[in-house]
């Protein structure tokens, strides 16, 4: 599975937009870009997930660039409950269905 | 439907000491994952499996053993406790790879596991 890169750290305004990059240059014809998130003390929640077009579900939007080298995952309308750590995977479709978890973002929305 | 539940919650080991973890789903999911998560780390995956009677190894699976025989459920045992196995321990669940990928992890909340 291709290796990502994503910012260690963000702070976002409540009720504002926060926009959480990923760059993924290996990626890889048939790698799909999941997003899920992991609240203190939580498991890990699903987001989102996309391959080339971009997506939009009840909790963000995932937007691809067209050479798929790297995302962007949009939180339309941030609130406290959004603060968290993002982690940006890519990965085949294969046998076992591996999540591999680098660093993530940690994202911090402020009042 | 609960989901994937686990238990226990919270336990502390001493070193050698053996014990289980639980895990239970109740979505009728082929595969189920075991990771874990050292602090202020992303998580690690242990086991896995693919379905009941199915198992194999992930990323980090020395000093633990699994079995799956229901779909339900995946426990996860530790026989010798050693303090580099404090940890949070995940598990989840996730439905075969659709065509497009939906493949979805469900977790669990999680136990809390320390060994001294």
């Amino acid at each position: 599975d291709a290796k990502t890169t994503q910012p260690t750290s963000m702070d976002c305004a409540e009720g504002r937009a926060a926009n959480l990059p990923c760059n993924h240059s290996t990626i890889s014809g048939n790698e799909y870009v999941y997003w899920y998130r992991q609240i203190h003390s939580q498991g890990p929640q699903y987001i989102i997930h996309g391959l080339k077009n971009n997506e939009t579900n009840e909790m963000a939007s995932l937007i691809i660039t067209e050479d798929r080298k790297s995302s962007t995952l949009i939180l339309p309308h941030a609130t406290l409950r959004d603060t968290a750590v993002y982690y940006c995977i890519v990965r085949i479709k294969a046998a076992g269905n591996k999540l591999t978890f680098g660093g993530g973002t940690r994202v911090l929305v402020k009042p | 439907n609960a989901g994937v539940t686990q238990t226990p919650k919270f336990r502390i080991l001493k070193i050698g000491q053996s014990m289980t973890l639980q895990c239970t789903q109740d979505m009728n999911h082929n595969y189920m994952y075991w990771y874990r998560q050292d602090p202020g780390m992303g998580l690690k995956l242990i086991y896995y499996s693919v379905g009941a009677g199915i198992t194999d190894k992930g990323e980090v699976p020395n000093g633990y053993n699994v079995s799956r025989s229901t779909t339900e459920d995946f426990p996860l045992r530790l026989e010798l406790a050693a303090p580099s196995q404090t940890s949070v321990y995940f598990c989840a669940s996730s439905p075969p790879t659709g065509g497009d990928g939906t493949d979805t992890q469900y977790f669990g909340p999680g136990t809390r596991l320390t060994v001294l």
